[in-house]
């Protein structure tokens, strides 16, 4: 079964410009999960959909990060504008339903903002 | 208020080592899950373990075991005859509900375990 898939693994861009990463979960699960891991700490959440609905944005910074999930598989999240402090890891995990099930990550995408 | 706590940041062991990495969790919920998670090098996060409030039995898995004590709110991990593969942060979370209703996934900050030969 394949896993949680990511891209791009790195992304290098300047403060104010934008960026959108986009995650593909495991097959038939339900919820989808984006995290900010900043370094030296745990992945925090950011947003949550179960299927194509938002369940949980409220630690997302509405203000410049948005995501959607369209069609309840994929999805993509973006930053626009970048600012320095958005430099971290953006995980993105799934599992099957949104109760205790297991999540499981994907590589994530390393973005540093100059 | 902190809900999940890994007090230890960093830890060096040589390999054959046995290695405890402790997590102290906070809850007012008397129905949670604890999660155990691995991250390499490569930043995958690697799902290891989840126990439910209600086992308390510890588990083995190979060279690794849990020890779940809900009566000091901790939830330690020890790597018995350590390997340099097993060099990586660990991550300890927390899963209860969210003020939406559904679950939340809160992690600690994690231990970085490293393994010398």
């Amino acid at each position: 079964e394949a896993g949680v898939a990511q891209s791009p693994r790195y992304k290098i861009i300047e403060k104010r410009q934008s960026v959108a990463f986009w995650c593909n979960p495991i097959s038939g699960h339900a919820t989808l999960y984006w995290y900010q891991q900043i370094l030296g700490q745990g992945p925090k959440l950011l947003i949550q959909f179960q299927n194509n609905g938002v369940v949980d944005d409220s630690q997302l910074p509405k203000d410049r990060f948005s995501a959607e999930r369209l069609k309840g598989v994929d999805s993509t999240l973006k930053i626009q504008p970048a600012k320095l402090e958005d430099s971290a890891v953006y995980l993105c995990a799934s599992s099957q339903g949104g109760g205790w099930e297991t999540q499981y990550f994907g590589p994530g995408t390393r973005l540093l903002v100059l | 208020a902190q809900k999940v706590t890994q007090a230890q940041t960093e830890i060096s062991v040589v390999e054959k080592e046995d290695v405890t990495l402790d997590c102290v969790y906070e809850t007012r919920d008397t129905t949670y899950y604890l999660f155990w998670y691995k991250q390499p090098p490569s930043g995958e996060l690697v799902f290891l373990i989840r126990r439910n409030s209600f086992d308390e039995q510890n588990e083995i898995s190979g060279r690794y075991s849990w020890n779940f004590q809900k009566s000091t709110s901790s939830f330690n991990f020890t790597i018995t005859a350590s390997q340099v593969v097993d060099s990586a942060v660990y991550f300890c979370a927390l899963s209860e509900p969210g003020d939406t209703g559904f679950q939340k996934l809160v992690f600690g900050t994690g231990t970085r375990l490293l393994v010398s030969p």
